[in-house]
């Protein structure tokens, strides 16, 4: 079946620690791929974006993602986390074909220890 | 840019009443805007999508005698919850997508409490 998956759904790291989210998913042809964040209460802000060409994009507050094929993988990472960084973080697809329709992960909430 | 404000912020009503909640893109035009619900600590769930001058597509499941969706312009769109019940209680966000784009740009949403 097409889906999202995003494997942690809480995940916790110290300030200024680094930081990777997983995100997995399961397409024929390679979608269109996003990171949103969430704040509490709040609508979601686009991180980054992946349609084609270079596989590392960089986006906003300092976060980038590496697109696998070999993996159907679009791992978001951050090399210094800081405690503003505190969100929940939702991957999406925009399938092949898809009309512009987002398919949202399930989200992972991240949790910052001073 | 890529600015989405939704109005109100939060809504309280009583059970039977209707609500209309506004979206709009305050720096782009926008010729796709999406309705989305949110329950606590859960993913997105899309309700229908909407195009610029007509009728609402709805997701499977949703009812769109309840759930009404207007795209008048290319900046604007609303959904009127009606006849709301506490079940309707939720968080709904929209987001609009530009001309060409396959983006999507999100308002902050609507809390929408009905007693």
């Amino acid at each position: 079946a097409q889906s999202v998956t995003q494997p942690d759904i809480h995940i916790t790291v110290s300030e200024g620690a680094s930081l990777e989210l997983r995100c997995n998913y399961s397409y024929g042809a390679t979608p269109y791929l996003f990171w949103y964040v969430q704040s509490p209460g709040q609508g979601l802000q686009l991180l980054l974006k992946y349609f084609s060409g270079d596989t590392l994009v960089q986006g906003i507050k300092g976060f980038e993602a590496e697109f696998k094929r070999s993996q159907s993988s679009f791992n978001l990472r951050k090399p210094s986390v800081h405690w503003s960084d505190a969100a929940e973080y939702f991957c999406a697809v925009v399938p092949s074909g898809g009309y512009n329709k987002l398919i949202f992960g399930a989200g992972t909430r991240l949790a910052v220890h001073p | 840019g890529a600015v989405v404000s939704q109005h109100p912020s939060w809504v309280i009503c009583k059970s039977g009443t209707s609500v209309k909640i506004e979206c709009r893109s305050l720096d782009f035009q926008a010729t796709t805007m999406f309705w989305y619900r949110q329950f606590p600590k859960q993913s997105l769930m899309l309700m229908a999508t909407s195009n610029e001058g007509s009728k609402a597509t709805y997701e499977q499941g949703v009812e769109k005698d309840k759930f009404l969706i207007n795209h008048a312009s290319l900046t604007l769109s609303t959904l009127t919850v009606t006849s709301a019940h506490p079940e309707d209680s939720s968080f709904y966000i929209c987001s609009a997508s530009p001309r060409g784009g396959y983006e999507q740009y999100f308002g902050p949403g609507t809390r929408l409490t009905v007693t």
